[in-house]
């Protein structure tokens, strides 16, 4: 079965610190990660994906993503927060046989970026 | 060029009414899917729709079914409502292929009563 843990339910950093939003995976065969924003009261916004290649993904607003095959972890980072980063933040995975199939979400991370 | 647009935003409804929730894809996109998302948890796989059939489902009763249409906008209805019915449902559209990203819409916040 697939499956998404994102470790933390929050995550507290300072503005112009730098940020890291956890994720470990579960899939059968190589796995397609992706990170999308939650800001309140709006639907989800796509971030980043890993399909193949490089391990580290490069997104929008200057986030990226490492991919660890070996931790199976595809952790979110940003070199140095800013207060507008404060949002819900989710992890996602899709077994790269399931084409275009569905997505399996984490719980979400709530970032708090303060001033 | 137009995102996933969803209507109503929200809606009030009654244990045991019908609901029917709209979705228009982004432009181009041939693949609808459906999401639960109840309060403080991810979003949780109802079915997707490509070319007017269902073409994967998770696991939801069978009062969630859904329907596509010949220019790609989506419904998805529930009948018999139940309190945990209650969350925001989103729609997402994309290509059909294994590594396309699925764009989201605003969502309809459901509450039943």
């Amino acid at each position: 079965a697939q499956s998404v843990a994102q470790p933390e339910d929050q995550v507290n950093v300072a503005e112009g610190n730098p940020l890291t939003v956890k994720c470990t995976y579960s899939v059968s065969g190589n796995p397609y990660l992706f990170w999308y924003v939650q800001y309140p009261n709006r639907g989800l916004q796509f971030l980043l994906k890993y399909i193949t290649g490089d391990n580290l993904v490069k997104g929008s607003y200057g986030f990226e993503a490492e991919f660890n095959k070996s931790q199976t972890s595809f952790h979110l980072k940003k070199p140095s927060a800013l207060v507008s980063d404060s949002a819900l933040y989710f992890c996602a995975v899709r077994a790269s046989y399931n084409q275009g199939g569905k997505l399996i979400f984490g719980q979400g991370t709530e970032l708090s970026v303060k001033p | 060029d137009a995102g996933v647009t969803q209507s109503p935003t929200h809606l009030i409804k009654t244990r045991g009414q019908q609901v029917t929730l709209r979705c228009s894809p982004k432009s181009g996109h041939d693949t609808v899917s459906w999401y639960q998302q109840a309060l403080g948890q991810g979003p949780q796989f109802i079915f997707q729709y490509y070319e007017e059939e269902e073409r994967q489902r998770g696991n939801f009763p069978d009062r969630f079914s859904g329907h596509q249409f010949p220019n790609y906008s989506s419904e998805l209805n529930v009948n018999a409502l139940l309190l945990g019915d209650s969350a925001l449902y989103l729609c997402a559209s994309s290509l059909l292929t294994g590594t396309a990203e699925q764009y989201f819409g605003p969502g309809t916040r459901l509450t039943v009563t």
